[in-house]
């Protein structure tokens, strides 16, 4: 099956710096998404985003479908930025659900 | 529309009992999925529903796991003779259409099984 894999695993700030998460996929999607998991669990959408760049506020996202990868930036980090950001892909073929990577854990700093 | 919607948020089972999960998708939604996911994991695909018909299950999905939908709306995940490690939090997930559409989730359910 597809392989997605998120890097860092893990990444600790200083409030107002900026970050580069990063999500390789080992085949061709026709759907990307990025989620923030927040403390009780539930996913929030960030971005649906299965190729290009679209911004939300201090938020940005990039996917080169081609080269098989989707980077998030986040930039002016705040303490709420905290939680487990997880990158997830749909197959162009086969299953036809979400496949997630293993996250990566930001924890901001005051 | 009040998004996805799950029912109960937190279950606490005794081994070898059934419990039974609830989800209630955005109201347009035809397509329907269930995940687990346990501690410092990502969420693992569990099946999914396009209107009522069960299209896909995972081998995660063991003979003590049912799921339905029964009319295309709401769905429910039942677990029968729970073990401890059915601990984990269950998310459901809907989406409009085919393949290239925005999914949203539910709050999800955690089952803790002591």
């Amino acid at each position: 099956g597809i392989q997605v894999e998120q890097s860092p695993p893990d990444l600790i700030l200083q409030e107002g710096a900026n970050s580069t998460l990063r999500c390789n996929f080992s085949d061709s999607v026709n759907n990307l998404q990025w989620f923030h998991q927040n403390p009780w669990g539930q996913l929030i959408n960030l971005f649906y985003i299965p190729s290009g760049t679209k911004q939300n506020g201090r938020l940005s996202a990039t996917t080169v479908a081609t080269e098989r990868y989707s980077l998030l930036y986040i930039s002016s980090s705040q303490t709420t930025d905290s939680g487990v950001y997880f990158c997830a892909v749909k197959l162009d073929t086969g299953r036809r659900a979400l496949t997630f990577g293993s996250g990566t854990r930001l924890q901001v700093q005051p | 529309d009040t998004g996805v919607s799950q029912d109960p948020r937190h279950k606490i089972t005794k081994r070898g009992q059934n419990v039974t999960f609830r989800c209630d998708p955005i109201s347009e939604h035809n397509r329907l999925y269930w995940y687990r996911q346990t501690l410092g994991q990502g969420p693992e695909f569990l099946t999914y529903f396009q209107n009522e018909a069960q299209l896909e299950k995972s081998r995660l999905l063991s003979d003590r796991f049912s799921a339905e939908r029964p009319k295309g709306s709401f769905s429910t995940l039942e677990i029968q003779r729970t073990e401890q490690g059915d601990s984990a939090m269950y998310l459901c997930a809907s989406s409009l259409g085919e393949m290239n559409t925005e999914a949203f989730f539910g709050q999800g359910t955690r089952l803790t099984v002591v």
